[in-house]
């Protein structure tokens, strides 16, 4: 079965940067494109990249966008967020998942949290 | 940007009740392009409806979605205890995805 395991998250100054990890497990990886998605604490979902199935092609939001890069090692089914110069609104958990054939997040993983706090 | 509004922000019923939730968009969506998910307290979401009316893989026939142009709906049509949960609708446009701010379905 399809699993993603996010890991890479903790708590971050101000300013900082954080690489997190997503491990992938059950399906052939480079068939697929990939997204990340955050949550902030008691908030709602918020769309952050995603990334072409050859890594060729890749999307930001706005509000991410020349902070936040996605990349991907298909040899290692992994897929990565480097997130620099981070602020305390960037604090959320953030989600991997699988673009299915559909446009649509079909498979997602649990979360790793990230905390930006001085 | 197209900007999803979800109403109402909470909507309290009693299992066995149909429960009818909306999505607005602030310009026409392709109904090939709108999806809902479900999030239970301290899970991910799952992915219930795509295309504003095909349900995904093991998704029960008592959800439902319609809808076209801005107006969408997700109708639950006979609600199980396990339903009540967040509940967002996103869409795809411009190679960018936005997400609405969420329908909290609560037990009465």
């Amino acid at each position: 079965q399809v699993q993603l395991v996010e890991s890479g998250g903790g708590l971050v100054k101000p300013g900082g940067s954080l690489r997190l990890s997503c491990a992938a497990s059950g399906l052939t990886f480079s068939d697929y494109y990939m997204s990340w998605i955050r949550q902030a604490p008691g908030k709602g979902l918020e769309w952050v990249s995603y990334i072409s199935s050859s890594g060729g092609t890749r999307y930001y939001a706005d509000s991410v966008k020349g902070r936040f890069t996605i990349s991907r090692d298909n040899a290692k089914n992994s897929l990565y967020l480097q997130m620099n110069s981070l602020r305390a609104e960037d604090t959320a958990v953030y989600y991997c998942a699988r673009r299915g054939v559909e446009l649509w997040l079909d498979y997602w993983g649990q979360g790793t949290l990230v905390t930006v706090s001085s | 940007e197209i900007v999803l509004t979800q109403s109402p922000g909470t909507l309290s019923l009693s299992p066995g009740e149909r429960a009818t939730l909306s999505c607005r968009a602030s310009q026409s969506v392709s109904s090939s392009y709108l999806a809902w998910y479900q999030q239970k307290p301290g899970q991910a979401p799952r992915l219930l409806i795509y295309g504003a009316s095909s349900r995904a893989t093991g998704i029960p026939d008592r959800f439902s979605g319609s809808g076209s142009a801005t107006d969408f709906t997700l109708t639950i049509s006979r609600l199980e205890p396990e339903d009540f949960a967040v509940y967002y609708c996103q869409q795809y446009a411009s190679s960018l995805y936005t997400f609405g701010q969420g329908t909290k379905l609560e037990i009465k």
